[in-house]
C-alpha cells in the first residue's frame, strides 16, 4: 500500500509562474491537509477538506488554491508564484477531522523553491 | 493567539532517558499528538493523549496534563536512530492541529 504520494519530490519555480502540487492517497481517508513546513516554524495549515466536495481555509491560505473532487485525490495550486512560498510542502490525511484518535498521515512532502 | 511551545534543541547520550516538554496555550483542546520527524522525511505519529495522564508505548511515553496546558515525551534506552525532531501538536476546537516548531534531538554515543 503506497499512503499518501505526492508530486513532484521537489522543483525549482521561476515568480509569477503557475504550479500545482499533487497529492494522492489510497487508504480511503475522507480528510486531506496541505501544510508547509519552514526552518524554525511548526508546520502551518494552508488548505483542508473534511470529505470530498468540501474545502476549508487553514492558517496561511493566500496565493494557494485547493479542490477535492473526488476522496484519493487533493492538489495545492500555486496561481502566481511568490520567493516567499519557497517552503517544503506536505500533504496529510486522517480517518476523519474528529473524533479520538484519527491521526494524521504525511506523504513524503514536496520542496518548492521559488526564484 | 494560539501557541505551542517546545525547546529547540536537546542533546541526550545514547542508552540514557531524555524528556521532551511541550507547553501550550489554544483555543479549546481536543487531544494532543507527538510526532517524530527524521531530516528530510515526513513527520510520523508517535502518541495521542486526550485525557491526563501517561500513555506508554514501548520506549516511548507521553504525558498529558490539561490543566496545566503541559505535556511531555519520555524516550528510554535512547538509540542512535532516534535522533530526529520531535513535534507537539494539539488540536483545538475545530479539531484543527496547531504545531509546535518541534525539539531537536541529538543523539551521542
Amino acid at each position: 500500500t503506497a499512503g499518501i504520494t505526492q508530486a513532484p519530490t521537489s522543483q525549482i519555480l521561476a515568480a509569477g509562474r503557475s504550479m500545482t502540487l499533487r497529492c494522492t492517497q489510497d487508504m480511503r481517508h475522507n480528510a486531506m491537509y496541505w501544510y508547509r513546513q519552514d526552518l524554525g516554524l511548526g508546520l502551518r495549515l494552508i488548505h483542508y477538506s473534511n470529505t470530498a466536495g468540501t474545502t476549508g481555509k487553514g492558517e496561511v491560505p493566500d496565493g494557494y488554491s485547493v479542490s477535492r473532487a473526488n476522496t484519493d485525490d487533493f492538489p495545492l495550486t500555486l496561481a502566481s508564484a511568490v520567493p516567499s512560498q519557497t517552503s517544503v510542502y506536505f500533504c496529510a490525511s486522517s480517518d476523519s477531522a474528529s473524533g479520538d484518535y484519527n491521526e494524521q498521515f504525511f506523504g513524503p512532502g514536496t520542496r518548492l523553491t521559488v526564484l | 493567539g494560539q501557541n505551542i511551545d517546545q525547546p529547540t534543541e536537546m542533546t541526550a547520550t545514547e542508552g540514557a532517558i531524555v524528556q521532551i516538554n511541550c507547553t501550550y496555550q489554544t483555543s479549546g483542546f481536543n487531544g494532543l499528538f507527538w510526532y517524530q520527524q527524521h531530516a528530510g522525511e515526513a513527520p510520523t505519529f508517535l502518541s495521542y493523549n486526550v485525557l491526563d495522564g501517561l500513555e506508554e508505548k514501548g520506549r516511548f511515553s507521553s504525558f498529558l496534563s490539561r490543566s496545566k496546558g503541559y505535556s511531555y515525551l519520555l524516550l528510554k534506552e535512547l538509540q542512535m536512530k532516534d535522533s530526529a525532531s520531535y513535534l507537539c501538536a494539539v488540536r483545538d476546537r475545530n479539531y484543527q492541529l496547531i504545531w509546535g516548531a518541534g525539539t531537536k534531538l541529538i543523539i551521542k554515543p
